[in-house]
Formats: C-alpha cells, sequence, structure tokens
C-alpha cells in the first residue's frame, strides 16, 4: 500500500512564526503535491514538484515556499505566519508521466496560527 | 484555464436513497476525471475514475459516466448507507508529466439511518 505520511495531524502557531510541514511517501513517487483544503473552496495547489530539487508554484504560492532535497520528502515552509494561513494542508504523490495515474494523500495537518 | 464544478452541498439522505452528485467540468485537451472521497479526519482516497470518454468508473456501489458531450462526470449510487457519509470530490488531471490535478469545492453527503 502507498503511504503519505504527514509530520504532524495538528499545529497551533503565532503570527510571525516559520512554520514547516513536513510528508514523506514510500512508494518512489516522483511528483508530490501540496494543497490547502478551505470550507467552499475545495483544494487549492500550493506548490507542486516533480523531481528532487525541482519545484512549480500552483495556483496559490504566495507566502509558501517549499524543499525538496530528498525524493520521499517534500516540506512545505511558512515563513512567517499569518492567520489567513489558519487551513488545512494536504500533500499528496503520484507516479510520473502521462499514463493515468491517482494522486494519494496524506492524512492532512490543520494548521491554526494564532 | 481548467475547472471542475460540483454540485453544492451539503446533502443529507435516508438510508437506500439514490444519489446523484452533479459534477461538470472545463479544461483544454483530453482529461482524465477522478472522484475522491474524504472520510472525518483523513485525507482523499480515490474512490473511482475515467481515462476517456465513455468510460464508465465504478467502486463500492459507485458509479460515474464520462460523457464528453456534455463535459460531465456526474457520481451515483443506488442504496447509500451510513458509512457513505463523507466529503466527495470530483476532479480532473491534466495527463501532463506532472499530473496536476484541478479539484472541484467538495460536497458533503450525510446519510441518516
Amino acid at each position: 500500500d502507498v503511504k503519505v505520511t504527514q509530520s504532524s495531524r495538528y499545529l497551533v502557531k503565532r503570527t510571525g512564526e516559520k512554520v514547516f510541514l513536513e510528508c514523506v511517501q514510500d512508494m518512489d513517487h516522483e511528483n508530490m503535491f501540496w494543497y490547502r483544503q478551505d470550507p467552499g473552496l475545495g483544494l487549492r495547489l500550493i506548490y507542486f514538484s516533480y523531481d528532487v530539487k525541482m519545484k512549480e508554484k500552483g495556483d496559490i504560492p504566495e507566502g509558501y515556499s517549499v524543499s525538496r532535497e530528498k525524493k520521499e520528502r517534500f516540506s512545505l515552509i511558512l515563513e512567517s505566519a499569518s492567520t489567513n494561513q489558519t487551513s488545512m494542508y494536504l500533500c499528496a504523490s503520484r507516479t510520473s508521466g502521462v499514463r493515468v495515474e491517482t494522486q494519494y494523500f496524506g492524512p492532512g495537518t490543520r494548521l491554526l496560527v494564532l | 484555464g481548467d475547472s471542475v464544478t460540483q454540485m453544492e452541498g451539503p446533502v443529507t439522505l435516508s438510508e437506500e436513497a439514490f444519489l446523484t452528485i452533479n459534477c461538470t467540468y472545463t479544461a483544454t485537451g483530453y482529461p482524465s476525471l477522478f472522484w475522491y472521497v474524504q472520510y472525518p479526519g483523513e485525507g482523499l482516497q480515490l474512490l473511482l475514475k475515467a481515462t476517456k470518454a465513455d468510460d464508465k468508473g465504478s467502486n463500492k456501489g459507485f458509479e460515474a459516466t464520462y460523457r464528453k458531450e456534455t463535459t460531465s462526470f456526474h457520481l451515483e449510487k443506488g442504496s447509500v448507507q451510513v458509512s457513505d457519509s463523507a466529503v466527495y470530490f470530483c476532479a480532473l488531471s491534466d495527463n501532463t508529466n506532472a499530473g496536476k490535478s484541478t479539484f472541484g469545492d467538495g460536497t458533503t453527503l450525510t446519510v441518516k439511518p
């Protein structure tokens, strides 16, 4: 079974703090994604990566950065957390290639910024 | 750009009722279409998928048919159970190497005994 794990299920941080969200997958997937999920807005793509040290902006990258130093790990960084970044963060991975492949999701990290 | 529009929720049904959740999409090219389900406290998991026009995806009694002429991928189940209570997301994949997906807003389904 594919497993995608996220470092925390719940986090509480203060405004201005630097926040790291970690995601690890165990299926040797090339592509990894970070989304945020907000009520009524569905999932919105923040960043994705299709290879080690490669990254691409998604639809809402402002206020975020990412790091992918190893194939299995994809980190989301909030340089200076703000209250409007309170949300559920979901990591996903999939194998690359144009054949149809499912994205596999982690359980999510619920972040509260005070 | 690509977009997915889902039927607004929440949807509340009695056990054994018929379920339809509407989904329409806008995309260039020939996307693949997916339904994902999110149970309380969990991440999303694939429910079913279809890769080309007229394909029918099915799983756990759920079905959806890829309708290119109406750009739709409606989710149906003939008899829902309490355990089907969850949030359902329609999504498309752009079938490029990166495999970016576009998701609908999600529809919350509650099934009452």
